[in-house]
């Protein structure tokens, strides 16, 4: 079974902060995701990678960037928090390229800016 | 990204009742894949429809791609409890290689 692990559940941080989500799979997938989830809004794609440090923009890439250093790891990074991106964050991995291939997710972060 | 439009956007029903979920959109697609999350929990890939027609059956579910290929829905017979949740797809037409979801549809089945 397919394993993605983000590193916190819950997450509470300061306007102005640098904040780094985590996100670790181990089935060597090699494309990783980053999505927002807001009630009523579904799923926003926020960046995704397709390799290792390769990086493309999603739908609301603003405020945001990404590190993929490691083919199992992938990080989303807020440069300066700011309340509006208070959220639920999921990460998610699919096996190659091509939209027909299934995305597994992490069990989500929910990040909370104060 | 692509556009697509789920409806509707919330649906109760009293167990036992049928309840039908629709994903539309303007283009044409190539495939379309169907999750479910589970309240407090994460989507999970439950189909992936890619021929016009098509109908796929899950026990009680039952997933439908449009003749056009532009439309799909998700049907289930007889909801239990252990369907509470929210539906989701995901569509990509030709030109991309990353899915687009929908806003999905929130079922809550009453006892």
């Amino acid at each position: 079974d397919v394993k993605v692990t983000q590193s916190s559940r819950y997450l509470v941080k300061r306007t102005g902060e640098k904040v780094f989500l985590e996100c670790v799979q181990d089935m060597d997938h090699e494309n990783m995701f980053w999505y927002r989830q807001d009630p009523g809004l579904g799923l926003r794609l926020i960046y995704f990678s397709y390799d290792v440090k390769m990086k493309e923009k999603g739908d609301i890439p603003e405020g945001y960037s990404v590190s993929r250093e490691k083919k199992e790891r992938f990080s989303l990074i807020l440069e300066s928090a700011s309340t509006n991106q208070t959220s639920m964050y999921l990460c998610a991995s699919s096996r190659t390229m091509g939209a027909g291939q299934p995305q597994h997710f992490g069990d989500g972060t929910r990040l909370s800016i104060l | 990204g692509q556009q697509v439009m789920q409806i509707p956007q919330y649906q109760h029903v009293q167990e036992g009742e049928d309840f039908t979920t629709y994903c539309n959109s303007s283009t044409t697609l190539s495939n379309i894949q169907w999750y479910k999350q589970r309240p407090g929990g994460h989507p999970v890939f439950l189909i992936q429809l890619v021929k016009s027609g098509e109908v796929k059956k899950q026990k009680r579910l039952t997933f439908q791609f449009g003749e056009a290929k532009k439309n799909s829905s998700l049907h289930i017979t007889a909801t239990q409890t252990t369907d509470v949740g929210t539906y989701f797809c995901a569509v990509a037409d030709g030109g991309s290689y990353i899915p687009t979801f929908g806003r999905g549809t929130s079922l809550i089945v009453h006892p």
